[in-house]
Order: structure tokens, then C-alpha cells, then sequence
């Protein structure tokens, strides 16, 4: 298995351009998740997925849309890029909610100008 | 709200030490908790789950505790190495929040030969 990957693994933007972060897992999960991570401020919920079609806001959602269209991919959109969203970005996924042991990706380092 | 605090923030060790990573959290009501190690550039690797009905888990040289009635757990690494030097990072699941994880800071850890 490869796990859960992410894909780029940096970027750089300007303010106001958009992309996506991709994240996929192959291990048939249904939980899958986003985090950033900011110095002082440790790792913070984004956006949740408990399966396909359903997707539910985090902590910290603004700025920031996702979807769900299949158990294997949970890609994250930048709308409209905001030196504030300098981050690294990781994806997680686990079997289910619950009490089950969740696994990261390697992250994704995002700067934007 | 949860909140997670690890102690200390920074700790550095000659190689062949016993040590103590402290992890606190404000809501007793857990699924679970979760030990990461953390390599700089890096993403999170999931070191030790402990359920909320277990007091203690084991991997190699690794040993994580739960005290959910006092907020406490610790990780205690044996015999340190060189190649343990890392930032670790400890996490909560709440029964209100899903599969949210609730990360502290991290103790960043560095073991000199």
C-alpha cells in the first residue's frame, strides 16, 4: 500500500490564484481529513470527510472547499489564495470514525505571495 | 473546548538516556489518544495508540500511558539514540467531535551522540 500520498509537495501562489491539493489513500478508509500546520498553533482541522458524498467544516474552514466524490480521493480547493494560508497542509485518513489510529501524509508546503 | 499541552517544549539528551515526554489535556471524555513523531520537512508518523480503556501501550522501546481521570499521558523512550531525535506530538480524539484530532504542540526532541 502506498498509504496516503499527497501530491504537490510544494507550491508557491500569488494572492488571488486558486488550486487544489490533492490527496488520495489506498487503503479503503472512509474517514478522511485535512490539517494545517502553523508554527505556535500546532496541527488544525480544516474540513472532514466520513465517506463518499459527505463532507463537514473544521476548525479553521474559511477559504477552503472539498469533496468528496470517492473513498479514495479528498481533494482540498484554495479559492482565492491568501498570504494567511501559508501552511504546510496535511491529509489523514482512518478506517472509520471513532477509535480508529489515523494515518498522514507527507504534507503539502504551500507559500503564498 | 479541548485543549492539549505537551511539556517540555524543547528537551535535549546524551545518547543512551531514559526519557519522559509529558502530554496534558483539558476533556477526560476521549476515544483515544495518539503519540506522532515528526521529522523536520516531514510528515507525521503514528508511533502508539492507547483506547480509552487501556492504560498503557508498547512498541519496541517506546511505552505510552493513559490517565484519562487526571488528563495525563506519557511516552517514555528507553534507551535513547541519535536517530530518536524528532519532534513528538500527542493528540486527542473527543467523543463530541468525531474523529477530530486535537494536537498538542509538540516536544521537540534531540538525543546528542
Amino acid at each position: 500500500n502506498a498509504g496516503v500520498t499527497q501530491t504537490p509537495k510544494f507550491q508557491v501562489l500569488k494572492t488571488g490564484q486558486s488550486m487544489t491539493l490533492q490527496c488520495a489513500q489506498d487503503m479503503n478508509h472512509e474517514y478522511m481529513s485535512w490539517y494545517r500546520q502553523d508554527p505556535g498553533m500546532g496541527l488544525r482541522l480544516i474540513h472532514y470527510s466520513v465517506g463518499a458524498g459527505i463532507t463537514d467544516q473544521g476548525e479553521v474552514p474559511n477559504g477552503y472547499n472539498v469533496s468528496r466524490s470517492t473513498t479514495e480521493d479528498f481533494p482540498l480547493r484554495l479559492l482565492s489564495a491568501a498570504p494567511s494560508q501559508t501552511s504546510v497542509y496535511f491529509c489523514a485518513s482512518s478506517y472509520s470514525t471513532g477509535v480508529n489510529e489515523q494515518y498522514f501524509g507527507p504534507g503539502t508546503r504551500l507559500t503564498v505571495t | 473546548k479541548q485543549e492539549v499541552t505537551q511539556i517540555p517544549a524543547a528537551l535535549s539528551v546524551p545518547e543512551g538516556e531514559n526519557l519522559v515526554l509529558n502530554c496534558s489535556f483539558t476533556d477526560s471524555a476521549i476515544y483515544n489518544l495518539q503519540w506522532f513523531r515528526q521529522d523536520p520537512g516531514k510528515g507525521l508518523t503514528s508511533l502508539l495508540l492507547i483506547q480509552s480503556s487501556q492504560r498503557e501501550q508498547t512498541s519496541g522501546r517506546l511505552n505510552a500511558s493513559l490517565d484519562k481521570s487526571s488528563g495525563r499521558s506519557t511516552l517514555y523512550i528507553a534507551a535513547s539514540q541519535p536517530g530518536d531525535s524528532a519532534t513528538y506530538l500527542c493528540a486527542v480524539k473527543a467523543w463530541v467531535s468525531g474523529s477530530r484530532l486535537t494536537f498538542g504542540e509538540g516536544t521537540q526532541l534531540t538525543v546528542n551522540p
